[in-house]
């Protein structure tokens, strides 16, 4: 697609029930990212894939979190028995590559975010 | 993961004036991006700059990789300048500062 997409826009759940978050990236990029970003604070980072190596899962704050990308394309971001503390915008963005250089740009699109609400 | 610091937090302006804000990282990076994110929440691509200078239109940024900083300039600010700037920079995943939130006054 002409940039990176993202589903749903909004979703409110009640507390202990499992949502999933949707990306589809740039057509063509290899490396995608999802970031948390809490009201009023910074990006935090959950996960990296980049290509068909293992995803970097360091950011994800706890085993409830877990991302999957198909097909090395759309990714899904799944929270199993959501936490108020869960309530965040959750963003994806993709790049051409995940190690740039030279020849090949490094550069991060983002998708306009999913809202998430834990009642 | 990087450590990325920017300052200030917070900085008020009047309409036409300059400033400049800074991003430090605590490692050597590949990648290294400015972004503008406005009250709507999207975040706006400014630069892509891993090293040295770009420029464009009022916007001007500067990477000196072996110092480990970024500075990203504004000149004859506007009001629709007012938001939150971020930097990120990138050796392995990409970390986030906690950005700086830029009011410019009429």
């Amino acid at each position: 697609g002409a940039g990176v997409s993202q589903s749903p826009s909004n979703k409110v759940t009640e507390k202990g029930k499992d949502v999933e978050l949707r990306c589809d990236p740039i057509s063509g990029h290899t490396a995608l990212y999802w970031y948390r970003q809490s009201l009023g604070q910074g990006l935090e980072f959950l996960i990296y894939f980049q290509g068909n190596s293992a995803p970097d899962k360091s950011g994800l704050p706890s085993d409830r979190f877990s991302a999957e990308r198909t097909g090395g394309s759309v990714s899904t971001l799944t929270i199993q028995r959501t936490q108020q503390e869960d309530s965040a915008v959750y963003l994806c963005a993709s790049s051409l590559v995940a190690s740039p250089s030279a020849a090949l740009s490094g550069e991060l699109f983002f998708g306009e975010g999913s809202r998430l609400t834990v009642l | 993961g990087i450590q990325v610091e920017q300052s200030p937090p917070d900085l008020i302006l009047q309409e036409g004036a300059n400033s400049t804000l800074r991003c430090n990282f605590s490692d050597s990076v590949n990648n290294l991006q400015w972004f503008h994110q406005n009250p709507w929440g999207q975040l706006i691509n400014l630069f892509y700059i891993p090293s040295g200078t770009k420029q464009n239109g009022r916007l001007s940024a500067t990477t000196v990789a072996t110092e480990r900083y970024s500075l990203l300039y504004i000149s004859s600010s506007q009001t629709t300048d007012s938001g939150v700037y971020f930097c990120a920079a990138q050796l392995n995943d990409m970390r986030f500062g906690a950005g700086t939130r830029l009011t410019v006054k009429p």
